[in-house]
């Protein structure tokens, strides 16, 4: 089992629709966690951290179920800018450092 | 605000050749990294460095070199390229704190 796994889509959604991503991990001690959002050939940035309560950045809600151990990416009223790929992102510390693993991504393409 | 630099963007050897993927960054990060990123695989940390004169290695590290004589540069040497190292590779850096990663530009490697 991978440690963390995303469905790779691609997710085809009409602008101003609602979507979901999930992501699943499988080390129950990871600390924190992170969506990434890459465009096509360029680096991965920092979209938002997620909480365990739960936390909202306008449009992007993320949400962690430590029991079930998967994190979730929701986001509203879709826009054409939002097409890229979104990295589940797992944070471990190690002692020395943190272990940072990554999903493989879920592809987003926002359509008129 | 440069943040992580990295070079070359684009890279072509040939089996057996050897090169150095150069990355610096400006805001005085004690942790870099090197990952590669393959389709369908995610990004895979190959090394990573937690302060000057400090390497580690990561998830898949054989055929890579590193080293941190300062906090700025973070080379990452290719002793003798193979086919398997065709790939995108990034550099990033971290301040204190969890998962917010600065990442340079990227990389693509070719090796024939």
């Amino acid at each position: 089992r991978k440690e963390v796994e995303q469905d790779p889509g691609p997710f085809n959604v009409p602008e101003g629709a609602t979507v979901a991503f999930n992501c699943t991990y499988s080390n129950s001690a990871s600390q924190s966690f992170f969506w990434y959002r890459q465009d096509c050939r360029k680096e991965p940035k920092l979209l938002m951290s997620v909480y365990s309560s739960g936390n909202e950045d306008g449009r992007f809600t993320a949400q962690l179920n430590r029991a079930s151990q998967y994190i979730s990416l929701l986001i509203r009223d879709s826009k054409l800018s939002d097409s890229a790929t979104y990295l589940c992102v797992v944070n471990l510390n190690t002692g020395t450092a943190s272990k940072l693993t990554f999903g493989t991504g879920t592809r987003l393409q926002v359509t008129l | 605000n440069a943040g992580v630099t990295q070079t070359p963007k684009f890279q072509v050897l040939k089996t057996g050749q050897s090169m150095t993927l150069q990355c610096a960054q400006d805001m005085n990060h004690e942790y870099m990294s090197w990952y590669r990123q393959d389709p369908g695989m995610g990004l895979r940390l190959i090394h990573y460095s937690v302060g000057a004169g400090i390497t580690d290695q990561g998830e898949v590290p054989n055929g890579y070199n590193v080293s941190r004589s300062t906090t700025e540069d973070f080379p990452l040497r290719l002793l003798s390229a193979a086919p398997s190292q065709t790939s995108v590779y990034f550099c990033a850096s971290k301040g204190p704190g969890y998962g917010k990663l600065f990442f340079g530009s990227g990389t693509q490697l070719s090796v024939l």
